[in-house]
């Protein structure tokens, strides 16, 4: 049973082109993380949101985490071929540092 | 955050063999981690490394498989034994340092494991 539905599985768009990835859940997590990985290497951290509502910005990225703290999205704004990658939401369940990723989203910006 | 240093990065396998995966981190952390990403696939966790006891694994994977050793805060191995090309995947060790918000779990660079 996958825990963390995540949408869109795959995603390719123009440069400067906006977009929105999500992660779905019918369970609460205690802190939910989004990483970016790229061939051949490990997941790179980008943001772990810890509070139901909050929304953290990173330059041109944007995540929230619902209210109920089921929900993430991570929203690009002006894609740039850099930002070309697999990107990953992850849930942790209380303080076990376990998580349960969603299936990734593969991201491909076109110039 | 946490530097984490995994040996080896890549390796070419035969079949039947037994590879073991080294993991440090450059700081003393509780909590450290394996997980597997099969190739286009996301990340599965393999077992919890506990120091000092025998580790905790998830629902589909066994010791005899994937022995793990956690000798102390900052080091830990991961072993793949008698390896089928459907261990092919990339292993991971991840971390939580202490004091990262909400359990923050950092990744090392992996190790890239094909078997043939």
């Amino acid at each position: 049973t996958q825990l963390l539905e995540q949408s869109p599985q795959f995603l390719s768009i123009q440069e400067g082109e906006n977009l929105t990835v999500y992660c779905n859940s019918s369970s609460v997590f205690s802190s939910l993380q989004w990483y970016r990985q790229e061939p051949g290497e490990g997941p790179v951290l980008l943001v772990t949101v810890v509070t139901g509502g909050e929304v953290k910005k990173l330059k041109r990225l944007t995540f929230q985490f619902g209210d109920a703290r089921k929900d993430s999205s991570l929203h690009i704004t002006a894609a740039q071929p850099g930002d070309t990658g697999l990107y990953l939401c992850a849930g942790a369940r209380g303080n076990t540092g376990k998580l349960i990723f969603g299936q990734g989203t593969t991201l491909q910006v076109k110039p | 955050s946490a530097v984490i240093s995994q040996k080896p990065s890549r390796d070419i396998c035969q079949r039947g063999t037994s590879l073991t995966i080294q993991c440090q981190v450059d700081s003393q952390v509780t909590m450290m981690f394996w997980y597997r990403q099969q190739p286009g696939q996301s990340l599965t966790l393999i077992a919890t490394a506990n120091q000092g006891s025998e580790a905790t694994y998830e629902s589909g994977f066994v010791i005899d498989k994937f022995p793990i050793s956690r000798p102390n805060l900052t080091f830990s191995t991961l072993t793949v034994s008698n390896m089928s090309p459907e261990d092919s995947s990339i292993y991971l060790c991840s971390v939580a340092p202490p004091g990262g918000p909400g359990n923050t779990i950092y990744f090392g660079e992996g190790s890239w494991l094909t078997v043939v």
